[in-house]
């Protein structure tokens, strides 16, 4: 139990143009999601809190207008993009925590690679 | 803000070897989780521990809030374990948010 997955697993995009990231609960429902990105031989950096049924909010130097985040449903986050330079080149990975569970014990997908040329 | 350090930040075992590895916070926490991030990225979870010991197999961790640190213990490495570890914190009570530390990238040679 407890899957997040995502997709897609790499994408690599042209400058100015914009990508969609898919985050996934598989098995429960999460109300909140996370969207972390990692630099290269770097740790993970929340960039926002993903809201079902609200909007998201972001993490300072954050944004909201590049990234934009839309929740969908209870499984469902996404994260696009906009506008993509060379320099949001990252690896993007969200999180979630399951809504009935008694922990706050979260699970993370398998991460996206974003190469913009 | 909330500061999480990891040590050491890097670590070469040959297999079989143990090792422990620790997880400093500057605040007090209610959550913390230790991940192994395999060579793919992938983040796998190996506790939640927001304090006391648990084990899993060759692998254990203490939590001892009151003093703001916890440690992985990994024991008999195997390859299999290379990777980077990560403590994550939970920054301030409920918001389910998590500050992610510095990690450890831990090799073991065969």
């Amino acid at each position: 139990g407890a899957v997040v997955s995502q997709h897609p697993s790499r994408v690599i995009c042209k400058s100015g143009t914009s990508v969609k990231i898919e985050c996934r609960s598989l098995d429960f429902q999460a109300t909140t999601m996370f969207w972390y990105r990692q630099f290269p031989k770097q740790s993970l950096m929340l960039m926002a809190t993903s809201n079902e049924g609200s909007k998201a909010t972001y993490e300072q130097g954050v944004e909201k207008d590049k990234f934009l985040i839309n929740h969908a449903s209870l499984t469902l986050s996404t994260l696009t993009v906009t506008s993509a330079h060379p320099e949001d080149s990252s690896f993007y990975i969200c999180s979630a925590r399951d809504d009935r569970a008694f922990s706050y014990e979260q699970y993370f997908g398998p991460g996206t690679r974003l190469t913009v040329t | 803000g909330i500061q999480v350090e990891q040590s050491p930040p890097d670590l070469i075992l040959q297999e079989g070897a143990n090792s422990t590895l620790r997880c400093n916070f500057s605040d007090s926490v209610n959550n913390l989780q230790w991940f192994h991030q395999n060579p793919w990225g992938q983040l796998i979870n190996l506790f939640y521990i927001p304090s006391g010991t648990k084990q899993n197999g060759r692998l254990s961790a203490t939590t001892v809030a009151t003093e703001r640190y916890s440690l992985l213990y990994i024991s008999s490495s195997q390859t299999t374990d290379s990777g980077v570890y990560f403590c994550a914190v939970e920054r301030g009570s409920g918001t389910y948010k998590y500050i992610f530390g510095t990690g450890t990238r831990l090799k073991v040679l065969a």
